[in-house]
């Protein structure tokens, strides 16, 4: 089955810089990769994803980048803010076949701090 | 649109009783339903998949007796902790999915506590 590796664990920036987390993933035929912010106690919220045929999405602060041949992707914050702390998810699926959904496979999460 | 509400919040039983866990997809028509569980500082871990109708499949180490699921409709999914033991004490999270979609909408978890 589908493996996530996610680094950091922890992340401390300072309010205004950038940050960078991390996943790889096993399954080749993986096509759709999510990420989740979760604050504590509360459901993952979606706040951004991408797909295998693109390799690079933007919106606002927020960015993922895909390299399908090193099977890795990466989510880029910029001009961090103290809201900005929480845990945050990365994630992996294959979406296609017959009926059935596509069951996402999480990373081990990411703790950021943005610190003032 | 595309939520998903559970019930209840919280709960605390006793250790040996059952307790039912609702998720509902409140505005669209869900084929497909996934449960998680999540133990403080970690990820979430699918339990199972169930598909309107059909028998929930479940993910290697998860007790089907155990974690009953039922998706008996397009907007309902219940998951039944039978037995309840304090090491099923956990944070329970449901997901929904349409048909042809690539995003699973998440309900707002259910917070298990067993005495």
């Amino acid at each position: 089955g589908e493996n996530v590796e996610q680094h950091p664990s922890t992340l401390s920036v300072q309010e205004g810089d950038s940050a960078v987390i991390k996943c790889t993933y096993s399954d080749s035929a993986s096509n759709y990769f999510p990420w989740y912010k979760q604050e504590l106690g509360k459901r993952p919220q979606l706040i951004i994803d991408i797909r295998s045929n693109v390799g690079e999405k933007k919106d606002q602060r927020i960015a993922v980048t895909l390299n399908k041949t090193a099977k890795h992707f990466s989510l880029h914050i910029t001009e961090t803010q103290p809201e900005d702390s929480a845990v945050y998810f990365c994630a992996a699926s294959k979406r296609g076949g017959t009926g059935g959904g596509n069951k996402l496979t999480f990373g081990t999460g990411t703790q950021l701090k943005v610190e003032l | 649109g595309a939520v998903v509400s559970q019930h209840p919040s919280r709960v605390i039983c006793k250790s040996g009783t059952s307790v039912k866990i609702e998720c509902r997809s409140l505005d669209f028509q869900a084929t497909t339903m996934f449960w998680y569980r999540q133990f403080p500082k970690q990820s979430l871990m699918l339990m199972a998949t169930s598909n309107e109708g059909s028998k929930a499949t479940y993910e290697q180490g998860v007790e089907k007796d155990k974690f009953l699921i039922n998706h008996a409709s397009l907007t309902l999914s219940t998951l039944t902790v039978t037995s309840a033991h304090p090491e099923d004490s956990s944070f329970y999270i449901c997901s929904a999915q349409w048909a042809g979609s690539y995003e699973q909408y998440f309900g707002p978890g259910t917070r298990l506590t067993v005495t």
